[in-house]
């Protein structure tokens, strides 16, 4: 069981360049997230979805678009990088319809922007 | 919307010492509380998680964690630490009732030494 899979681990890009961080869960869950951990200020919450069709922001959404055409799929696209997008991100996926679920990550993506 | 706070950012202590870690919250409502841990270089994991009943929940690896209502605060506590739980732990709250939302607070960085 795969679990959470996040694509690529590692990337640098140029300011101003596109980019869409993958991220996949064969756990049929409802609920998908994207977060980026900061130092000092833990995790914040990008985009989630609660299922298929379902987007919505969280925290931090500036700069981020996100879609959800399947279940097991949630990308994150970032539109013109810029340095303070300088980050780990991490997929998460939940189960259920309540929100006493626990949060399953993907291994993250280091995202450097130059 | 919710907060939660960590008020130790970074704490040091020997092996076989006692460890608790502060967690408060802000919402006033229903809440399920989670901790969760990041070892070095890896993705996060569940310790242990409050939804109802017991306020003292025991999780994995001999850590356990107190809801006290009263004080808005669900701490993570563990009798005798090892180097091996040198890690940042995470605090993380979402409301209940089908709150979808989980916020973390900023995280505590633990390092155990010999």
């Amino acid at each position: 069981n795969a679990g959470v899979t996040q694509t690529p681990k590692f990337q640098v890009l140029k300011t101003g360049q596109s980019m869409t961080l993958q991220c996949a869960q064969d756990m049929n869950h409802e609920y998908m997230s994207w977060y980026r951990q900061d130092p000092g200020m833990g995790l914040r919450l990008i985009h989630y979805s609660v299922g298929a069709g379902i987007t919505d922001q969280g925290e931090v959404p500036n700069g981020y678009n996100v879609s959800r055409s399947t279940t097991e799929d949630f990308p994150l696209r970032l539109l013109s990088a810029a340095p303070s997008q300088t980050s780990v991100y991490f997929c998460a996926s939940r189960a259920g319809t309540g929100a006493a679920t626990e949060a399953f990550f993907g291994q993250g993506t280091r995202l450097t922007v130059v | 919307a919710q907060s939660v706070s960590q008020h130790n950012h970074h704490v040091i202590l020997s092996e076989a010492a006692s460890l608790e870690l502060g967690c408060n919250y802000s919402y006033g409502g229903t809440v399920n509380l989670f901790w969760y841990v990041q070892y070095p270089g890896q993705h996060l994991q569940l310790l242990l998680k409050y939804f109802s009943g017991d306020p003292l929940v025991k999780g994995i690896k001999g850590f356990e964690a107190e809801f006290i209502k009263s004080k808005f605060s669900f701490n993570l506590r563990k009798p005798s630490v090892q180097w091996s739980d040198t890690a940042e732990y995470f605090c993380a709250v979402t409301e209940g009732g089908g709150g979808n939302k989980l916020t973390f607070g900023t995280g505590t960085q633990l390092k155990v030494e010999l």
